[in-house]
């Protein structure tokens, strides 16, 4: 079962920052955090992952709180193509999917 | 240049057929998988092998049988059709010692309709 909680569906305004939350209160202390998208019926697509630690690369960042219970993926300027479903996913050795994030960027 | 690969992309058959999708890496991973996303869009890991071992399997029915032949290639035999293997299956490939962090690599899909 998905250890993680995210809101259902988001829209974002294009060229705007994207903030996607995710709840993960019960990560335990060897699991990642791990973001990947799925645009339309494709294959799903890596995104960022991060242990402890505030995590940047050429497509996003993310922020894990202090606590580790909680994170935000941060796309900074939202383009129509970034239109998907954003999974959170807490793993160690299996990744286990689920429901994500319909984001909705918006012209 | 395609990093994983997946062929069929479309298998249309009947109950009761038996019929194989194949998966190819180019990315030298040791780590391959397959994963089912039904008419619900939920993404479900079924297997995972590493360096042509098995890993991981998920609660699939034996009529589900995957094949390494070498650390490139996993590819999906399926027994006996059934109305409820339709969905997309996805291949995936991640370099990983299974013990590290790691981020798999997806191939395309391939939609499996079953009449």
């Amino acid at each position: 079962d998905a250890k993680t909680t995210q809101p259902p569906s988001m829209d974002c305004a294009e060229g705007r920052a994207a903030n996607l939350p995710c709840n993960h209160s019960t990560i335990s202390g060897n699991e990642y955090v791990y973001w990947y998208r799925q645009i339309h019926s494709q294959g799903p697509q890596y995104i960022i992952h991060g242990l402890k630690n505030n995590e940047t690369n050429e497509m996003a960042s993310l922020i894990i709180t202090e606590d580790r219970k909680s994170s935000t993926l941060i796309l900074p300027h939202a383009t129509l193509r970034d239109t998907a479903v954003y999974y959170c996913i807490v793993a160690y050795q299996k990744v286990t999917f689920g429901t994500g994030t319909k984001l909705q960027v918006i012209p | 240049d395609t990093a994983v690969s997946q062929t069929p992309k479309y298998l249309v058959t009947q109950m009761g057929n038996d019929k194989s999708i194949k998966c190819e890496q180019n990315l030298g991973h040791d780590t391959m998988y397959w994963y089912k996303q039904d008419s619900k869009k939920f993404l479900k890991i079924m297997f995972s092998y590493n360096n042509k071992e098995l890993i991981i399997n998920e609660t699939v029915p034996n009529r589900f049988s995957p094949k390494s032949p070498d650390k490139a290639h996993l590819n999906l035999h399926i027994n006996s059709l059934e109305l409820g293997d339709s969905a997309v299956y996805f291949c995936a490939s991640s370099q990983s010692d299974w013990d590290t962090e790691y981020e798999q690599y997806f191939g395309p899909g391939t939609r499996l309709t079953v009449t």
